[in-house]
């Protein structure tokens, strides 16, 4: 079972160069999410979905675009790299955001931003 | 907003001691997840508490969400080299979102 698959694992950026993170999950959840992991800082929530078509913005929404045009994938843009944008970040689903489930996870993508 | 404090921020023990990590919040939540993530993973749940007082046990690991369901606590009796890893709590919010503490990370040494 794939789960939440995340691509690529590790990218290094110069500052002002654009790239896509890319996340897909096979389980037919409807809620998907990406967060960023700094030291001492937890997760926090970038962009959140609903469901295709559907998208809000979480903590730490600057910088960062999304788009849900499939149950399955959830790819998160950053336009223009910062070195404040150096983290790893981390996609999830889960099947409803209203019920108390479990969120699933991806490997994660570590960012640096040079 | 919604904030979830966790300490100890970090612990690093010998095998078979017991141990103990907060979760503490002012804020109310709806129910709370303890996740668990080793180097180079994403977290991985433990477990959900969904009531004030509920007390959930996973062989060794012992969770309770307060009575108020504004704290959480997860205590470990007699650590092993497995359970070391970061211990993230999250708490989910009146807008459904879920909020997660900085996390505790856990050194059990052999």
């Amino acid at each position: 079972n794939a789960g939440v698959t995340q691509t690529p694992k590790f990218q290094v950026l110069k500052t002002g160069q654009s790239m896509t993170l890319q996340c897909a999950q096979d389980m037919n959840h409807e809620y998907m999410s990406w967060y960023r992991q700094d030291p001492g800082m937890g997760l926090r929530l970038i962009h959140y979905s609903v469901g295709a078509g559907i998208t809000d913005q979480g903590e730490v929404p600057n910088g960062y675009n999304v788009s849900r045009s499939t149950t399955e994938d959830f790819p998160l843009r950053l336009l223009s790299a910062a070195p404040s944008q150096t983290s790893v970040y981390f996609c999830a689903s889960s099947y409803s955001v209203w019920r108390r489930v479990e969120l699933f996870f991806g490997e994660g993508s570590r960012l640096t931003v040079l | 907003t919604q904030l979830l404090e966790q300490s100890p921020q970090f612990l690093s023990i010998q095998e078979g001691e017991n141990l103990t990590v907060y979760c503490n919040s002012s804020s109310v939540f709806s129910s709370l997840q303890w996740y668990r993530q080793e180097p180079g993973e994403g977290p991985v749940l433990l477990v959900t508490v969904v009531t004030g007082g509920e007390v959930k046990k996973l062989k060794r690991l012992t969770f309770q969400f307060g009575d108020a369901r504004k704290d959480s606590s997860l205590h470990i009796t007699a650590a092993q080299p497995g359970d070391t890893g970061l211990y993230l709590c999250a708490g989910r919010g009146n807008t459904g979102k879920l909020i997660f503490g900085q996390g505790t990370t856990l050194q059990v040494k052999p």
